[in-house]
């Protein structure tokens, strides 16, 4: 049982290119959410997708852009990398609606240049 | 704003000591509290969680106190061991919304 996978795990990039990060979760969760992780911010939500074919913004959403495109899969997307989008990314499912567990990828650590 | 503050952000215990984390937050409609353990090169995991109708939970070493009344809530590890070294993270979500919130975390050192 894989959980949470993310896809790739390391990337670096040039400040104005684009990439798209992968995550795919096979515990049959309805909800679906990216984070970004920097030292001493903890995990702050970009966006999150509460049902197949829902999103929505989360604290930090500017320069990202999602798609959930089925009930296994949300990839985060970013169209002109920027330094400051150097970070951990997380992706995250949770299952029941009554408890607020979520399972995480093991993160997908991106530097921009 | 930020929504959890937890402090401190850093906390060296020895072995067989205790160790205290505590947040505070603002927001009387949060009614989910958990708290989240992270090792190096992964991500984190659910721990322990609370909800404001007790005011104590305790599940082995780990115990979450919580007292609605100051909008604080404190993890406590007891007999601290090495393999609890990680970087450890409140959270808080309101009712019926799907966003969790983090603190910023404390990172857990425990000297053998």
């Amino acid at each position: 049982n894989a959980g949470v996978t993310q896809t790739p795990k390391f990337q670096v990039l040039k400040t104005g290119q684009s990439m798209t990060l992968q995550c795919a979760q096979d515990m049959n969760h309805n909800s679906m959410y990216w984070y970004r992780q920097d030292p001493g911010m903890g995990l702050r939500l970009i966006y999150y997708s509460a049902s197949e074919g829902t999103t929505d913004k989360g604290e930090v959403p500017n320069g990202y852009n999602v798609s959930r495109l089925n009930k296994r899969e949300f990839s985060l997307r970013l169209e002109s990398a920027a330094p400051s989008q150097t970070s951990v990314y997380f992706c995250a499912s949770r299952g029941r609606v009554d408890t607020g567990e979520l399972f995480f990828g093991e993160g997908s650590r991106l530097t921009v240049l | 704003q930020q929504q959890v503050k937890q402090s401190p952000q850093s906390l060296i215990v020895q072995k067989g000591g205790i160790s205290i984390i505590n947040c505070a937050y603002e927001n009387t409609a949060f009614d989910y509290f958990p708290w989240y353990q992270q090792f190096p090169g992964k991500g984190p995991a659910l721990l322990i969680a609370i909800r404001p109708d007790v005011s104590e939970k305790k599940e082995g070493r780990f115990t979450i106190s919580f007292n609605k009344s100051a909008k604080q809530f404190s993890l406590h590890i007891m007999d601290s061991q090495p393999g609890d070294s990680a970087t450890y993270f409140c959270a808080a979500r309101k009712g019926g919304s799907e966003k969790l919130v983090f603190g910023k975390g404390t990172k857990l050192t425990v000297n053998p």
